[in-house]
Formats: C-alpha cells, structure tokens, sequence
C-alpha cells in the first residue's frame, strides 16, 4: 500500500457541528502533516507530527484539533468553523520527516463551512 | 509575507514547446528546493527536488535549474505535451529542529495546447 487515503472525500458542516477528518497510510512512515489549501491557492502548513508527536503547529485556531492516535492514523477534529475554513484539507506523509523527503500526499477532503 | 515568489501564474505552451516557470526565495535557511504537479481533485505530487550545491537536475523531460547566488531556481518541462496541463508549485525547506516545514510558491497553471 503506497499511498495516503482520506476520507471523506467531501465534507458540508454547519458552524455548530463538530466532526473529524481521517487521514491513514501503510508505509511505515513517521511524519505526518495537515495543509489547508484554498482555490487557487498553494497549500499551507497547519501541523505536523514527527513519531506520533506534535511537532509543528502554525498557529492555527483551536478550533481545529489535530490527532494523532497512532504511527498510521492522523485525524483532525473540526468544531465551530466559520465559513472562511472551507477549503481542501490535504493530508501527507513523509519518512521521518526530513528536509530532503518526499512529502506523499492524499487527494483531500473538500469541506464547506455553511 | 511570501518567502518564495513563482512567475508566471499562468502559462500557455504548444504542443512540443518548453513550459519555463521561474521561483525566487529570500530565506538563505532553505537548503532543499522540491516542485510539484497537481491536477484537479488531487493532491500534490513530487515532480522533481534539487539541493543547493547543484546546478541542473534533470529527470526525463523536467529539469531544474538552480542559482545559488541569485537565490532563484525554475522548471524547465521540455517537449511539453496536454497531459502535462496541470499546476505547478514550487517549493522551499529547511530542516528546523521540531520537523520539516515545506513552504509553496503561489502556483503556476499550465495549458498546454494541442
């Protein structure tokens, strides 16, 4: 298995709703990252967790929260977002999560805020 | 703040031509310089990545090349074909203590007529 999957594909939450998104790979790899990316947009870091720890946390709003439950399994909890939050949610993966990787990104979850 | 400017945003080839797409970075910390192509509904995929003490990379029909002094790196895609019709980011990194942190160019949208 050589990739990351995510679900779901396709998210519309209201702004009181909570839910979760799923990231999972196979690959034995140790890094894994969210990025946000809005249309038209280049994606932007949000974190990343190096064995299984928070590593990176870009400032963003505790109304996201990242998870990472074990080395496959990355998810992020959604609660109270506004609309601007509606965006592709990218979820990668990486070795150990050196400069010089590559970074193996999962197609999204494209999620709307109503 | 954009610590890494890609130009043009939007470029049509012909068929068999040369697709050139140009990135520049100021931060001196980036030391690992990755491109990569995404499609529509997709996320990102690694196209090709150079380091700073190479000139030219070159993988098939893409190929990088980097100024260390000018602190400017770009694509060239030769022969270009409509299958290469996608949009390109360009990429900086460097290793900081806590994990890898990639930062994206703005993004280049390639139209390559047939």
């Amino acid at each position: 298995d050589t990739e990351v999957t995510q679900t779901p594909k396709h998210l519309v939450m209201g702004m009181t709703n909570k839910k979760s998104l799923k990231c999972e790979q196979h690959m034995g790899h140790r890094a894994m990252y969210w990025y946000k990316q809005k249309a038209k947009k280049p994606p932007e870091l949000m974190f990343v967790y190096s064995y299984e720890k928070l590593s990176i946390n870009e400032s963003v709003p505790s109304r996201f929260s990242p998870e990472c439950p074990n080395s496959s399994l990355l998810n992020l909890h959604l609660h109270a977002l506004q609309p601007e939050d509606s965006a592709l949610y990218l979820c990668a993966s990486s070795q150990r999560g050196l400069k010089n990787e590559k970074l193996l990104f999962g197609s999204g979850t494209q999620l709307s805020v109503l | 703040q954009q610590q890494v400017k890609q130009s043009p945003q939007s470029l049509i080839v012909q068929k068999g031509g040369i697709s050139i797409i140009n990135c520049a970075y100021e931060n001196t910390a980036f030391d690992y310089f990755p491109w990569y192509q995404q499609f529509p509904g997709k996320g990102p995929a690694l196209l090709i990545a150079i380091r700073p003490d190479v000139s030219e990379k070159k993988e098939g029909r893409f190929t990088i090349s980097f100024n260390k002094s000018a602190k400017q790196f770009s694509l060239h895609i030769m022969d270009s074909q409509p299958g290469d019709s996608a949009t390109y980011f360009c990429a900086a990194s460097s290793n900081m203590e806590y994990g890898n942190k990639l930062v994206f160019g703005a993004g280049t949208i390639l139209r390559v007529k047939s």
